[in-house]
């Protein structure tokens, strides 16, 4: 593979119900991303990670969860779905700092 | 606060027509923009990048420029699979991620 898969392509979960969201790089980037996209309020920032074992808050961190325990792997956790976290979850990888971003093909994930 | 604005919110062409999309931003000390271009259904997926004022990058149609408050992106004699949304970002302060305008939704038609 090259570049960044995201799995599953789309979900539909209970309110109340875990779930999480995996994100798998390989080009080897040092800092990846979760971004969630919502109709009318754009990307915006869940958590970061600059490099492997070190992660931090965005703009939206409240009700998930990640961690980065090898360079390649970010997941995304849910620790109990509500229905305003359904949306498009991208993750995003790449150099760090000011550098461009390349992102996943998205998951798609509906809280009911 | 940095801030992203992006103008207009949607626009529509016909095949050929030539237009520019906007840009514009409110960050202290501009480190980077970054133009993105998004099908519907996918992930963003990365243009250009422009660090000073006065910098160019063109790619097929698509050129990007960039002053000190904004930058343009002008789409030359487009066509139907110009259609996509284009997105622009520029680093937070704190270098930690991107903040991402709403977006400008261009369709080409035939």
């Amino acid at each position: 593979i090259a570049g960044i898969t995201q799995a599953p392509t789309s979900q539909i979960l209970a309110a109340g119900r875990r779930m999480t969201l995996r994100c798998t790089q390989d080009m080897r980037h040092n800092a990846m991303y979760w971004y969630r996209q919502d109709l009318g309020l754009g990307l915006r920032l869940i958590h970061y990670s600059n490099t492997a074992g070190t992660t931090g808050k965005g703009e939206v961190p409240d009700g998930y969860s990640v961690s980065r325990a090898n360079t390649d792997d970010f997941p995304l956790t849910l620790a109990s779905a509500v229905p305003s976290q359904t949306s498009v979850y991208f993750c995003a990888s790449g150099s760090g700092g000011d550098r461009e971003q390349f992102f996943g093909p998205g998951t798609r994930l509906t809280v009911l | 606060e940095d801030q992203v604005t992006q103008s207009p919110e949607a626009l529509r062409l016909q095949e050929g027509e030539s237009s520019s999309l906007n840009c514009s931003y409110t960050v202290s000390g501009l480190r980077g923009l970054f133009w993105y271009r998004q099908d519907p259904g996918k992930g963003p997926e990365f243009l250009f990048t422009l660090y000073s004022a006065g910098e160019e990058k063109e790619k097929e149609r698509l050129k990007a420029t960039l002053t000190k408050k904004e930058s343009f992106l002008h789409i030359t004699a487009p066509k139907p699979e110009d259609s996509a949304t284009y997105l622009c970002a520029v680093p937070n302060q704190a270098g930690t991620a991107l903040i991402f305008g709403k977006g400008t939704t261009l369709s080409v038609s035939s």
